[in-house]
């Protein structure tokens, strides 16, 4: 089946730093990727969408000068909190399309990573 | 735009019973994608089961299945034989032509031995 992996899965980080998360589609192609945040007992809230080759659509309300998306190439795409604050603190979760099975098919999900700012 | 509610936040079922997940879903779009997903303690996020609209027939998956009342705008989810792995947050979503899924706020589901 079509695996999507997170690194790292869990990060601490001090208020001011820049932070990156990698989302990999390992045994299939991704053109697009989108970056879901979910907060404690709430629901996933689509931050952006990755496409590769061009530039993010960002959500409305989402920072995309904070959020900086990347996606080189049809396997990865990155997501870099900049200058990253405690209400930064979040559980981010990414999903991949395979570009193969066609419009039909369904977005595998990451395993998410949890972003602590101190 | 389009919305996914649901309508409880918390239910629990005995083990080996039946219980049924509520979800309403508003679109103006004709053709789209319904899900379930499964986001157990881990938070690994578990497609469950999938309803094309254009489909009348109800999608099954084992012990998984939906009821669809597409003029209605509800999309059901019935878990047969509920299992103690089954607790988790389910959540409803809805894909438009666009490929971004809107989610509903999740219902915690908790399996009583």
């Amino acid at each position: 089946g079509a695996v999507v992996s997170q690194h790292p899965s869990w990060v601490i980080c001090k208020s001011g730093t820049s932070v990156k998360i990698e989302c990999r589609s390992l045994d299939f192609q991704a053109t697009t990727m989108f970056w879901y945040r979910q907060f404690p007992k709430q629901s996933l809230m689509l931050m952006a969408t990755s496409n590769e080759g061009s530039k993010a659509t960002y959500e409305q309300g989402v920072e995309k000068d904070k959020f900086l998306i990347n996606h080189a190439s049809l396997t990865l795409s990155t997501l870099t909190v900049t200058s990253a604050h405690p209400e930064d603190s979040s559980f981010y979760i990414c999903s991949a399309r395979d570009l193969m099975r066609g419009a039909e098919e369904t977005q595998y999900f990451g395993p998410g990573t949890r972003l602590l700012v101190l | 735009a389009q919305t996914v509610t649901q309508s409880q936040p918390e239910m629990s079922v005995q083990e080996a019973e039946t219980v049924t997940l509520s979800c309403t879903y508003d679109t103006s779009e004709s053709n789209y994608y319904l899900f379930w997903y499964k986001q157990p303690p881990s938070r690994q996020m578990i497609l469950v089961i999938r309803q094309e609209a254009y489909k009348q027939q109800n999608a099954t998956e084992n012990r998984f299945s939906v009821n669809f009342q597409k003029a209605a705008k509800s999309f059901s989810l019935k878990i047969s034989d509920s299992q103690l792995g089954d607790t988790a947050m389910y959540f409803c979503a809805l894909e438009n032509a666009g490929n971004m899924l809107t989610f509903g706020g999740g219902t915690r589901l908790m399996v009583k031995p």
